[in-house]
């Protein structure tokens, strides 16, 4: 596709419900990265993909969190047993290099409310 | 803990003004981007500026960086109401081993009609 494509956009969860979110990088990106925002907070780093491969894993806020990435394209971020303090709105963007210093593209994010 | 950090928190103009807004963060850069937030969204980049730059143009977008100070400031020229947004400084810090962008908790600027 011609973007970073995330989805759902939105997604209302009953807290104890695992969630998947997905996210469809640009083609030919290697790496791939998730954020968590909170309501008028800044990005707070979840993790990193380079290819399949996810070195950096220390931003996951707990074992409830994983994520997974296939065939160096689509990744999912799955929570499970969701807690309201994981309402947040998760972005997912990709970089067509592993290293910071190109743009990176943004997805819309999903929007999660855990109630 | 946030690498940069953005600075007014909150910024409210009147049309055709000029907004500034500031950035510091704490360790070695490579490069420093800005990116612009529409309603909580996805980010879109405005700018990158490399560790041995000091001044970059585009448009009505104008950043500085002082790697003495550890800061950037944005500056957006006879601003329109389409700019009301939330800027934020994204860092790509030099020993990045995660390779990831830190970002800061951001600036919302309204630009009043």
């Amino acid at each position: 596709g011609a973007g970073v494509s995330q989805s759902p956009s939105n997604k209302v969860t009953e807290k104890g419900k695992d969630v998947e979110l997905r996210c469809d990088p640009i083609s030919g990106h290697t790496a791939l990265y998730w954020y968590r925002q909170s309501l008028g907070q800044g990005l707070e780093f979840l993790i990193y993909f380079q290819g399949n491969s996810a070195p950096d894993k220390s931003g996951l806020p707990s074992d409830r969190f994983s994520a997974e990435r296939t065939g160096g394209s689509v990744s999912t971020l799955t929570i499970q047993r969701t807690q309201q303090e994981d309402s947040a709105v998760y972005l997912c963007a990709s970089t067509p290099s592993p290293r910071g210093n190109t743009e990176a593209f943004f997805g819309q994010g999903t929007r999660l409310t855990v109630v | 803990s946030q690498q940069g950090e953005e600075d007014p928190q909150a910024l409210s103009i009147q049309e055709g003004e000029n907004a500034t807004m500031n950035c510091s963060y704490k360790t070695s850069i490579n490069n420093l981007q800005w990116y612009r937030q529409n309603s909580g969204r996805g980010l879109v980049h405005l700018i990158l500026i490399r560790s041995n730059e000091r001044e970059k143009h585009s448009g009505r977008l104008r950043v500085t960086l002082d790697t003495s100070k550890k800061s950037s400031s944005l500056l957006i020229t006879a601003s329109r109401a389409a700019d009301t947004a939330s800027y934020f400084c994204a860092t790509d810090p030099f020993n990045n081993a995660g390779n990831m962008l830190t970002f800061g908790g951001g600036t919302r600027l309204m630009v009043k009609p």
